[in-house]
Protein backbone atom coordinates (compact mmCIF):
# COMPACT_ATOMS: atom_id res chain seq x y z
CA UNK A 1 0.00 0.00 0.00
CA UNK A 2 2.09 3.11 -1.16
CA UNK A 3 1.68 6.19 0.34
CA UNK A 4 3.22 8.86 3.00
CA UNK A 5 2.79 8.09 6.68
CA UNK A 6 3.05 10.75 10.13
CA UNK A 7 3.66 10.03 13.44
CA UNK A 8 1.64 10.43 15.99
CA UNK A 9 -1.55 12.07 14.90
CA UNK A 10 -1.70 13.95 18.10
CA UNK A 11 1.47 14.90 20.83
CA UNK A 12 1.62 16.94 23.52
CA UNK A 13 4.40 18.11 24.93
CA UNK A 14 5.59 20.91 27.46
CA UNK A 15 7.35 24.25 27.02
CA UNK A 16 11.08 23.50 26.79
CA UNK A 17 11.38 20.34 24.86
CA UNK A 18 12.13 19.59 21.78
CA UNK A 19 10.11 17.28 19.68
CA UNK A 20 10.37 15.10 16.52
CA UNK A 21 7.59 14.22 14.06
CA UNK A 22 8.04 11.37 11.64
CA UNK A 23 7.26 11.41 8.05
CA UNK A 24 7.33 7.95 5.44
CA UNK A 25 6.78 7.66 2.14
CA UNK A 26 6.82 4.30 0.16
CA UNK A 27 6.38 6.34 -3.03
CA UNK A 28 9.85 6.78 -4.03
CA UNK A 29 9.38 10.36 -4.47
CA UNK A 30 13.05 12.38 -4.44
CA UNK A 31 11.62 15.32 -3.13
CA UNK A 32 10.05 16.16 0.32
CA UNK A 33 8.51 19.28 2.36
CA UNK A 34 7.16 20.17 5.74
CA UNK A 35 4.20 22.66 5.97
CA UNK A 36 3.01 24.13 8.92
CA UNK A 37 -0.95 25.37 8.94
CA UNK A 38 -2.62 27.50 11.37
CA UNK A 39 -6.19 28.40 11.35
CA UNK A 40 -7.14 31.06 8.80
CA UNK A 41 -3.99 30.73 7.09
CA UNK A 42 -2.47 28.93 3.93
CA UNK A 43 0.06 26.26 4.24
CA UNK A 44 3.75 27.74 5.35
CA UNK A 45 7.07 25.88 3.90
CA UNK A 46 9.17 24.97 7.02
CA UNK A 47 12.12 22.60 5.14
CA UNK A 48 12.36 21.29 1.88
CA UNK A 49 14.68 18.22 0.51
CA UNK A 50 14.68 17.37 -3.31
CA UNK A 51 17.71 14.63 -2.56
CA UNK A 52 18.93 12.67 0.16
CA UNK A 53 21.40 14.52 2.55
CA UNK A 54 20.16 17.78 1.11
CA UNK A 55 17.53 20.19 2.31
CA UNK A 56 17.19 23.87 2.43
CA UNK A 57 15.48 26.36 4.43
CA UNK A 58 11.68 27.13 4.08
CA UNK A 59 9.78 30.64 4.57
CA UNK A 60 10.12 29.70 8.38
CA UNK A 61 12.72 27.77 8.93
CA UNK A 62 13.65 29.25 12.49
CA UNK A 63 13.06 27.19 15.78
CA UNK A 64 12.90 24.09 13.56
CA UNK A 65 15.42 21.59 12.08
CA UNK A 66 15.44 18.52 9.85
CA UNK A 67 17.51 15.29 8.46
CA UNK A 68 17.21 13.57 5.23
CA UNK A 69 19.47 10.46 5.87
CA UNK A 70 17.23 8.45 3.82
CA UNK A 71 15.07 8.82 0.51
CA UNK A 72 12.06 7.59 2.47
CA UNK A 73 12.35 9.53 6.26
CA UNK A 74 12.17 13.19 6.45
CA UNK A 75 11.82 14.06 9.99
CA UNK A 76 11.00 17.07 11.69
CA UNK A 77 12.40 18.41 14.89
CA UNK A 78 10.67 21.86 16.88
CA UNK A 79 12.87 22.64 19.32
CA UNK A 80 12.77 24.84 22.02
CA UNK A 81 13.75 27.70 20.35
CA UNK A 82 10.19 27.59 18.45
CA UNK A 83 8.37 30.46 19.51
CA UNK A 84 4.70 29.07 18.73
CA UNK A 85 4.74 25.76 18.31
CA UNK A 86 1.65 24.77 18.59
CA UNK A 87 0.09 24.24 15.30
CA UNK A 88 -1.11 21.60 12.08
CA UNK A 89 2.58 19.89 10.56
CA UNK A 90 1.64 18.42 6.79
CA UNK A 91 4.44 16.20 5.69
CA UNK A 92 4.38 15.98 1.78
CA UNK A 93 6.40 14.16 -1.31
CA UNK A 94 6.73 14.66 -4.61
CA UNK A 95 7.78 13.10 -8.11
CA UNK A 96 10.82 15.79 -8.84
CA UNK A 97 9.27 15.60 -13.08
CA UNK A 98 6.20 16.45 -12.05
CA UNK A 99 5.98 18.13 -8.79
CA UNK A 100 2.25 16.72 -7.75
CA UNK A 101 3.09 16.57 -4.17
CA UNK A 102 1.03 13.67 -1.86
CA UNK A 103 0.40 14.80 1.34
CA UNK A 104 0.14 12.95 4.95
CA UNK A 105 -2.48 12.76 7.37
CA UNK A 106 -0.78 15.19 9.16
CA UNK A 107 0.42 15.93 13.38
CA UNK A 108 -1.19 18.02 15.28
CA UNK A 109 1.35 19.38 17.70
CA UNK A 110 -0.09 21.13 21.33
CA UNK A 111 2.57 22.42 23.41
CA UNK A 112 1.79 23.68 26.89
CA UNK B 1 6.13 38.46 -4.65
CA UNK B 2 4.77 35.15 -5.76
CA UNK B 3 0.65 35.19 -4.60
CA UNK B 4 -2.15 33.05 -4.79
CA UNK B 5 -5.89 34.95 -4.14
CA UNK B 6 -8.68 32.55 -3.53
CA UNK B 7 -12.14 33.95 -3.49
CA UNK B 8 -14.75 33.34 -1.62
CA UNK B 9 -12.89 33.09 2.08
CA UNK B 10 -16.03 30.70 3.00
CA UNK B 11 -19.05 29.88 1.05
CA UNK B 12 -22.16 27.93 2.21
CA UNK B 13 -24.62 26.02 0.21
CA UNK B 14 -27.20 23.61 0.08
CA UNK B 15 -26.54 20.18 -1.34
CA UNK B 16 -27.01 19.36 -4.84
CA UNK B 17 -26.75 23.43 -5.88
CA UNK B 18 -23.41 24.01 -7.90
CA UNK B 19 -20.72 26.06 -6.81
CA UNK B 20 -17.80 28.19 -8.42
CA UNK B 21 -14.92 29.02 -6.38
CA UNK B 22 -11.87 31.18 -7.90
CA UNK B 23 -8.42 31.42 -7.37
CA UNK B 24 -6.18 34.75 -9.40
CA UNK B 25 -2.40 33.77 -8.81
CA UNK B 26 0.91 35.81 -9.57
CA UNK B 27 3.39 33.41 -9.85
CA UNK B 28 6.23 33.51 -13.10
CA UNK B 29 7.12 31.79 -14.36
CA UNK B 30 4.47 29.04 -14.39
CA UNK B 31 4.68 25.39 -13.90
CA UNK B 32 1.38 24.24 -12.86
CA UNK B 33 -1.68 24.69 -11.29
CA UNK B 34 -3.23 22.19 -8.75
CA UNK B 35 -6.77 21.97 -6.89
CA UNK B 36 -6.56 20.69 -3.25
CA UNK B 37 -9.58 19.26 -0.82
CA UNK B 38 -8.64 19.49 2.74
CA UNK B 39 -11.14 17.61 5.05
CA UNK B 40 -10.55 19.51 8.68
CA UNK B 41 -7.59 17.46 10.08
CA UNK B 42 -6.91 16.04 7.14
CA UNK B 43 -4.48 15.90 5.22
CA UNK B 44 -4.73 17.88 1.60
CA UNK B 45 -5.61 15.64 -1.31
CA UNK B 46 -5.32 16.66 -5.06
CA UNK B 47 -8.25 17.10 -6.95
CA UNK B 48 -7.11 18.47 -10.34
CA UNK B 49 -3.51 19.32 -11.72
CA UNK B 50 -3.05 21.74 -15.01
CA UNK B 51 -0.18 22.88 -17.07
CA UNK B 52 0.50 26.09 -19.00
CA UNK B 53 -1.50 24.19 -21.86
CA UNK B 54 -4.28 22.92 -20.41
CA UNK B 55 -7.72 24.60 -20.00
CA UNK B 56 -9.81 22.47 -17.91
CA UNK B 57 -9.61 19.50 -16.32
CA UNK B 58 -12.21 17.32 -14.82
CA UNK B 59 -12.45 14.77 -11.88
CA UNK B 60 -15.60 13.39 -11.39
CA UNK B 61 -18.49 16.22 -9.99
CA UNK B 62 -15.30 18.91 -10.22
CA UNK B 63 -14.39 20.58 -12.85
CA UNK B 64 -10.99 23.09 -13.32
CA UNK B 65 -10.46 25.63 -15.88
CA UNK B 66 -7.25 27.58 -16.33
CA UNK B 67 -6.55 30.90 -18.00
CA UNK B 68 -2.99 31.41 -18.45
CA UNK B 69 -3.51 34.82 -19.77
CA UNK B 70 -5.15 36.22 -17.25
CA UNK B 71 -3.88 34.28 -14.36
CA UNK B 72 -7.09 32.92 -13.46
CA UNK B 73 -8.25 29.52 -12.59
CA UNK B 74 -11.66 27.85 -10.87
CA UNK B 75 -13.23 25.27 -9.68
CA UNK B 76 -16.55 23.93 -10.48
CA UNK B 77 -18.30 21.71 -8.20
CA UNK B 78 -21.65 20.00 -9.69
CA UNK B 79 -24.45 18.15 -7.82
CA UNK B 80 -22.66 18.99 -4.15
CA UNK B 81 -23.28 16.77 -1.71
CA UNK B 82 -22.79 16.96 1.92
CA UNK B 83 -18.72 15.11 1.99
CA UNK B 84 -17.77 18.11 -0.49
CA UNK B 85 -17.76 19.63 2.68
CA UNK B 86 -14.36 20.85 2.93
CA UNK B 87 -11.55 23.27 2.21
CA UNK B 88 -10.69 23.81 -1.35
CA UNK B 89 -6.74 24.70 -1.77
CA UNK B 90 -5.39 26.10 -5.08
CA UNK B 91 -1.15 25.79 -5.13
CA UNK B 92 0.81 26.91 -7.97
CA UNK B 93 4.12 26.31 -8.84
CA UNK B 94 6.48 28.01 -10.38
CA UNK B 95 10.05 27.42 -12.04
CA UNK B 96 12.09 26.75 -8.73
CA UNK B 97 9.28 24.54 -8.48
CA UNK B 98 8.35 25.31 -5.04
CA UNK B 99 4.57 25.95 -4.84
CA UNK B 100 2.81 28.54 -3.33
CA UNK B 101 -0.25 27.82 -1.72
CA UNK B 102 -3.25 29.65 -1.48
CA UNK B 103 -5.27 30.44 2.03
CA UNK B 104 -8.50 28.30 0.55
CA UNK B 105 -11.98 28.33 0.62
CA UNK B 106 -14.15 26.75 3.23
CA UNK B 107 -17.30 25.09 1.59
CA UNK B 108 -19.95 23.90 3.55
CA UNK B 109 -22.70 21.64 2.49
CA UNK B 110 -25.99 21.92 4.29
CA UNK B 111 -28.98 19.32 3.68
Amino acid sequence: DGGITQSPKYLFRKEGQNVTLSCEQNLNHDAMYWYRQDPGQGLRLIYYSQIVNDFQKGDIAEGYSVSREKKESFPLTVTSAQKNPTAFYLCASADRGRYEQYFGPGTRLTVT
Amino acid sequence: KNQVEQSPQSLIILEGKNCTLQCNYTVSPFSNLRWYKQDTGRGPVSLTIMTFSENTKSNGRYTATLDADTKQSSLHITASQLSDSASYICVVTGGSYIPTFGRGTSLIVHP
